[in-house]
């Protein structure tokens, strides 16, 4: 089993639809948690971040921990064409490590 | 630049040839991290620097891979006797100080190099 399992999708949703994406994982140690996004050919960027469990909110964006069930997720409101992207799960675990664990990324296509 | 930047964009390398891949990173940032991204796949973690250091190499698959940044600021990756299997993108990315230093763990990446061993 892998520390970090994601759907690769792909998920193709219509504009203005709530989309959800989640990742599970593993490792009881993972208490940073991050959303990266990653366009065609370029390197991810970070969307979100949250420490240990709960709710965390920015703009269309949410993210949500639940470390008791070991389970991640990201809901994007209205969602816009230029959200079409891989949504990459990351985790980090307690006591400084710096190696972040992804997931293997889903492929969202949001039609205009 | 104002971002992470990793030269060649691309290599094509015959196998067992010897390939280097550079990055910049932002200025001031202390940490640097080497990933590969295989095709479908997240990111892997390969080495982690900070300053001229490297603390965490765990994530090397052999040791045909060895990284250096001799003075803190460029890193070099190097790969001895590619590998068709070696066929990836890889990912360089930094940040200001770093998990354990108090970072939230945004790392910026650069656009990566995509290396393909024929």
């Amino acid at each position: 089993q892998k520390e970090v399992e994601q759907d690769p999708g792909p998920l193709s949703v219509p504009e203005g639809a709530i989309v959800s994406l989640n990742c599970t994982y593993s490792n009881s140690a993972f208490q940073y948690f991050m959303w990266y996004r990653q366009y065609s050919r370029k390197g991810p960027e970070l969307l979100m971040y949250t420490y240990s469990s709960g709710n965390k909110e920015d703009g269309r964006f949410t993210a949500q921990v639940d470390k008791s069930s070991k389970y991640i997720s990201l809901f994007i409101r209205d969602s816009q064409p230029s959200d079409s992207a891989t949504y990459l799960c990351a985790m980090s675990a307690q006591g400084g490590s710096e190696k972040l664990v992804f997931g293997k990324g889903t492929k969202l296509t949001v039609n205009p | 630049g104002a971002g992470v930047s990793q030269t060649p964009s691309n290599k094509v390398t015959e196998k067992g040839k010897y390939v280097e891949l550079r990055c910049d990173p932002i200025s001031g940032h202390t940490a640097l991290y080497w990933y590969r991204q295989s095709l479908g796949q997240g990111p892997e973690f390969l080495i982690y620097f900070q300053g001229t250091g490297a603390a965490d190499d765990s994530g090397l698959p052999n040791d045909r891979f060895f990284a250096v940044r001799p003075e803190g600021s460029v890193s070099t990756l190097k790969i001895q006797r590619t590998e068709r299997g070696d066929s990836a993108v890889y990912l360089c990315a930094s940040s200001l100080m770093g998990l354990a230093g108090g970072g939230t763990g945004e790392l910026f990446f650069g656009e990566g190099s995509r290396l393909t061993v024929l």
